[in-house]
């Protein structure tokens, strides 16, 4: 059974770098039927795509913010990463991880943490 | 891209039938049957309800079903209970490999 767990700093200053760290367990990231990617909802608001990778690294980011995201996967921890740079308040959102499988059928999501800009 | 626009917020009781109305633009929901729908409880992760505008995952009750127009989708829960109280949430793949949302909304059951 898939499972994700986000895990990184809940508190990041104005200007600095976002780092969040999501953990796969019962599939593997390499695996060529899965998507993965971040999700953010800031407080009180609906949902916003920040961007996606595939088994084979190729990232896909949401032009709105790509010019600060990347994303990547670190196959020996079963792991895949978010860093976020030059955060400013409107930053500030819970942050998902989730996995896709490739016909769009199913996908799981982490439990979400909390990520708050301020200095 | 912009946020797909759902109603803030829509209701029903027991046993009736709600519709919640996602609407976007010929770039995404008009161009592609990738719609999904999402239900998201309070302090929860989004749970996939419908993909491919009208299609359920494995285990989501059948009163739950999806259907598209244009450039509008929608979700239509009948024999609505109380446990379908909660947000709903559209997404649209919008090209080149990029998926917009919409802004959400909040279903009450009276």
């Amino acid at each position: 059974q898939l499972q994700l767990q986000e895990s990184g700093p809940g508190l990041v200053k104005p200007s600095e770098t976002l780092s969040l760290t999501c953990t796969v367990s019962g599939v593997s990231v390499s695996s060529t039927v899965y998507y993965w990617g971040f999700v953010r909802q800031p407080p009180g608001e609906g949902l916003e795509w920040i961007g996606s990778i595939s088994y084979s690294g190729t990232t896909y980011y949401n032009p709105s913010l790509k010019s600060r995201v990347i994303i990547s996967v670190d196959m020996s921890k079963n792991q895949f990463s978010l860093k976020l740079s030059s955060v400013a308040a409107a930053d500030t959102a819970v942050y998902y991880c989730a996995g896709r499988y490739y016909d769009f059928s199913s996908d799981s999501w982490g439990q979400g943490t909390l990520v708050t800009v301020s200095s | 891209q912009s946020a797909l626009t759902q109603p803030r917020s829509v209701s029903g009781s027991p046993g009736q039938s709600v519709t919640i109305s996602c609407t976007g633009t010929s770039s995404d929901v008009g161009a592609y049957n990738y719609v999904s729908w999402y239900q998201q409880y309070p302090g929860k992760a989004p749970k996939l309800m419908i993909y491919d505008v009208s299609k359920r995952p494995s285990g989501v009750p059948d009163r739950f079903s999806g259907s598209k127009s244009g450039n509008t989708a929608s979700l239509t829960i009948s024999g609505l209970q109380a446990e379908d109280e909660a947000d709903y949430h559209c997404c649209s793949y919008a090209g080149s490999y990029n998926w917009v949302f919409g802004g959400g909304t909040k279903l009450t059951v009276l």
